[in-house]
Formats: C-alpha cells, sequence, structure tokens
C-alpha cells in the first residue's frame, strides 16, 4: 500500500519569496515521485520526477525537490515565488502496483 | 502533437442518464488512466488498464464500467448518472516501466442534474 500527505492545503507567500510545499509519502517499494501543477481549469502538467537517480531533481520554471528516503519526504521548493506560480500543486507517488496515488492538493497563493 | 486528448470537454446530464467519456492517446502507451477530481480530495483513481483488452479497479470504481478494446482508447461509461457522479475526469496515459512520466487530458467537466 502507499499513500501521500500533502501537510498544508494552502499556503501564501508574496512574491520574490520562496516557496515550500510539503510532501510526506508512504510505500512498501522504492516508489517513483513527482510533483504536478494545476492552473485554474486546465489539466495537470509535471513540474518534476524523482526516480531512483539524483535525490535533489530539479523541474521546470525554477521549481526543485529533495528526495529524503530516510524522513520520506519530497517537499518542492522555488527560491523566488512568481504570480504565475499560483496553482494547486500535487504530490505523487507511483509504486510497483503501477498506480498512481495522489496527495490532496495544496492551493499555492502569491501575494503582490 | 494531440496527447492525450478527453470528450466531451463539459456536459450536463440528467440523473438516470447514461454516457461515454472518451480518452484517446497517440503515444503508444501501455497503461491508460481514469481519475475523478473533487474539492480537497485531489485525484482518486476509477479503473486503469495496463494494456490493450485489460482493465482493473481503482480506488472509486462504483458506477463507472471501461473498456480498452483498442490501445490508443480508453472508454470511461456511466451507466445510469447520479448527483454523486458530478465531477471533474481526467485521463492519463503512461509508458510501460516504473518512474515514467504520465501524461494528463485536460478533463472533462461532468454535472448531473
Amino acid at each position: 500500500a502507499q499513500s501521500v500527505t500533502q501537510l498544508d492545503s494552502h499556503v501564501s507567500v508574496s512574491e520574490g519569496t520562496p516557496v515550500l510545499l510539503r510532501c510526506n509519502y508512504s510505500s512498501s517499494y522504492s516508489p517513483s515521485l513527482f510533483w504536478y501543477v494545476q492552473h485554474p481549469n486546465k489539466g495537470l502538467q509535471l513540474l518534476l520526477k524523482y526516480t531512483s537517480a539524483a535525490t535533489l531533481v530539479k523541474g521546470i520554471n525554477g521549481f526543485e525537490a529533495e528526495f529524503k528516503k530516510s524522513e520520506t519526504s519530497f517537499h518542492l521548493t522555488k527560491p523566488s515565488a512568481h504570480m504565475s506560480d499560483a496553482a494547486e500543486y500535487f504530490c505523487v507517488v507511483k509504486g510497483s502496483a503501477r498506480q498512481l496515488t495522489f496527495g490532496s492538493g495544496t492551493q499555492l497563493t502569491v501575494l503582490p | 502533437n494531440a496527447g492525450v486528448t478527453q470528450t466531451p470537454k463539459f456536459r450536463v446530464l440528467k440523473t438516470g442518464q447514461s454516457m461515454t467519456l472518451l480518452c484517446a492517446q497517440d503515444m503508444n502507451h501501455e497503461y491508460m488512466y481514469w481519475y475523478r477530481q473533487d474539492p480537497g480530495m485531489g485525484l482518486r483513481l476509477i479503473h486503469y488498464s495496463v494494456g490493450e483488452g485489460t482493465t482493473a479497479k481503482g480506488e472509486v470504481p462504483d458506477g463507472y464500467n471501461v473498456s480498452r478494446l483498442k490501445k490508443q482508447n480508453f472508454l470511461l461509461g456511466l451507466e445510469s448518472a447520479a448527483p454523486s457522479q458530478t465531477s471533474v475526469y481526467f485521463c492519463a496515459s503512461a509508458p510501460g516501466g516504473e518512474g515514467n512520466t504520465i501524461y494528463f487530458g485536460e478533463g472533462s467537466w461532468l454535472t448531473v442534474v
């Protein structure tokens, strides 16, 4: 069995300040982990993925995430938020069952 | 370069009506998925398929049926729609193997009145 917990349902930051979206996972296997972003009324776009290579993963639009096995975490960060980053973010785990398990999402608000 | 295409994008149904959502992918992917998205609940897996002619139940399969007669298509059917099935439905596809990126369609908004 596998599960994903996104620790914050809403995060607000000011433009130009760092972003931290937290994700913890559990999996019986060595998982693949993903972060997806969803803008209003749009589909899901892949930000980045971890597949057992480097633990620090860089994605699009300046986002990155660090896989920490000891903490079972895969937090998403960005050094400086932009207004266009306002969206909902999903942490996803893909295990050996060939299924995806989604977190419940974190809504990011960027204040001017 | 279509990727994953869902039709229709919007639909309003009356309780008890039936309908089919079509998902088509042009990437020769083995795996296909149907999810529903409800506020505060993320995406929940309805059914999935690991290859042509195969289907399996996900987390919330009740009230839905699926078919994968052709590799590129994955159909989601509602036999007798209920208001609880009002949701946004996302189709996704992925190559076989672990760690491969999953590609999503743009969603289908379904309202059951």
